[in-house]
């Protein structure tokens, strides 16, 4: 079974600065995905960064990065230069072979201005 | 915009009554998933369609059930319903294989009174 755990429920940030919120995961899958979705007031959920495991590099998004620890199982996610629109719930997530997702408990950013 | 649709957006019934939740994917997308955000909680796997048939059952309640029709939209029963079941319930689609990246639709708001 998969586990995800996001150990910081809530963060801030001043405006302009960076933040790394952290995740850890088990999972039991050999090959296996990661990723980081956002969900701002609106509620929507939005695709912020998607990570292969079998893939070395940290994925990067404009101004969010990932750092993929995969010995660590661990899966942090870096926001840089902080927008006030960055201010939402930020939910680290897994899927299993079947690609159902699991979320961790999330981790609510605010970016003060 | 996800190209994931769900209606109705919002819903106000009365315990005990029965609704139905609609979900059209993106096109393309073969599987199709249920989720549901209760207030300041996480979100919970409910059910996931494959082309038409489950592929995978989460903590769905036996009060709750779900199907994908043919051109691949997919409905979600809500019966007998109880306060406890007052949520925002996200439809989400993907290819299907493991990794590919799952969307989410903006949800369905349902208050029950």
């Amino acid at each position: 079974a998969q586990t995800v755990t996001q150990s910081q429920p809530e963060m801030s940030v001043q405006e302009a600065e960076t933040v790394t919120l952290s995740c850890t995961y088990d999972t039991s899958e050999s090959n296996y995905y990661l990723f980081w979705y956002k969900q701002p007031p609106s509620r929507q959920m939005i695709l912020v960064i998607r990570q292969e495991a079998y893939k070395q590099q940290n994925a990067t998004e404009n101004r969010f990065s990932v750092n993929f620890q995969k010995a660590a199982k661990s899966f942090s996610l870096k926001i840089s230069d902080s927008q006030l629109g960055d201010t939402a719930m930020y939910f680290c997530a897994s899927p299993n072979a079947g690609n159902m997702l699991t979320f961790g408990g999330g981790t609510r950013l605010m970016v003060k201005p | 915009d996800s190209g994931v649709t769900q209606t109705p957006k919002h819903l106000i019934t009365a315990t005990g009554q029965r609704v139905t939740l609609r979900c059209s994917p993106r096109s393309g997308d073969l599987s199709v998933y249920w989720y549901q955000q209760s207030l300041d909680q996480g979100l919970q796997f409910l059910i996931q369609y494959y082309n038409g048939e489950e592929r995978a059952k989460g903590n769905i309640l036996e009060r709750f059930s779900a199907q994908q029709f043919p051109d691949l939209h997919s409905e979600l029963n809500l019966s007998s319903l109880e306060l406890g079941d007052s949520a925002l319930y996200f439809c989400a689609s993907s290819k299907g294989g493991q990794g590919n990246t799952i969307y989410f639709g903006e949800g369905s708001w349902l208050t029950v009174v």
